[in-house]
């Protein structure tokens, strides 16, 4: 595997379901970042870590909670989602604190029942 | 409130004609700009970015221009190829904020034969 890759690539669920979106990069970064893309809305920020480390939380809701083990793994855990959540949620990894440098994942698009 | 704004949802032009892609920004802060490119089922990836020192950069068929004083900035594509059809997103960061990049809505180009 090269790049960021993101699993599950297409993710249903309900509202009363726990579920959780992994974000793998083998690129040798220290910084990894969540973003949420909703139709019609800019590509928004949620998380970012520098070396396994939460350096901003951009006023997600606590349904949303990150891991991040080591800087090549994050995690999206999802509990008691709204269907308003239903977006394409992108991964990113670049050098630390260098945003500039970003390299995005595929995505994964999550459907709220 | 948005701080990087794409004003065209939408854009088409021919095959071979110059593409133009235009973004403003309100903050006066930003210091540092990007273009990224989007393919459907794939995430962002880098085009090319300017400083704010400079007011024009260009990387073989694209060149991105930079207005500090209307705040402003625009991505030309010259000539244009179908491979150009994606959605291009604007995006900026802050002095001496790095790890943090805002992106605009973007703008759907489509390259008609």
């Amino acid at each position: 595997e090269t790049g960021v890759t993101q699993t599950p690539r297409h993710l249903v669920m309900g509202m009363t379901n726990k579920k959780s979106l992994k974000c793998e990069q083998h690129l040798g970064h220290n910084a990894m970042y969540w973003y949420k893309q909703s139709a019609k809305k800019p590509l928004e920020l949620m998380f970012v870590y520098n070396f396994k480390e939460q350096t901003e939380n951009n006023s997600v809701p606590s349904r949303f909670s990150p891991e991040c083990p080591n800087s090549s793994h994050l995690f999206l855990h999802l509990h008691t989602l709204q269907p308003e959540d239903s977006a394409l949620y992108l991964c990113a990894s670049s050098q630390a604190n260098r945003a500039d440098t970003q390299y995005f994942g595929p995505g994964t698009r999550l459907t709220v029942l | 409130d948005q701080q990087v704004k794409q004003n065209s949802p939408s854009l088409s032009v021919q095959e071979g004609r110059i593409s133009i892609l235009n973004c403003d920004y309100t903050n006066s802060m930003f210091d540092y700009f990007l273009w990224y490119k989007k393919y459907p089922a794939e995430g962002p990836t880098f085009l090319i970015s300017i400083s704010s020192i400079k007011d024009k950069n260009e990387d073989g068929r694209f060149t991105v221009f930079l207005n500090k004083s209307a705040k402003h900035l625009s991505l030309h594509i010259v000539p244009s190829q179908p491979g150009d059809s994606a959605v291009y997103f604007c995006a900026a960061s802050l002095k001496n904020r790095d790890d943090k990049i805002i992106f605009g809505k973007g703008t759907r180009l489509h390259i008609l034969p």
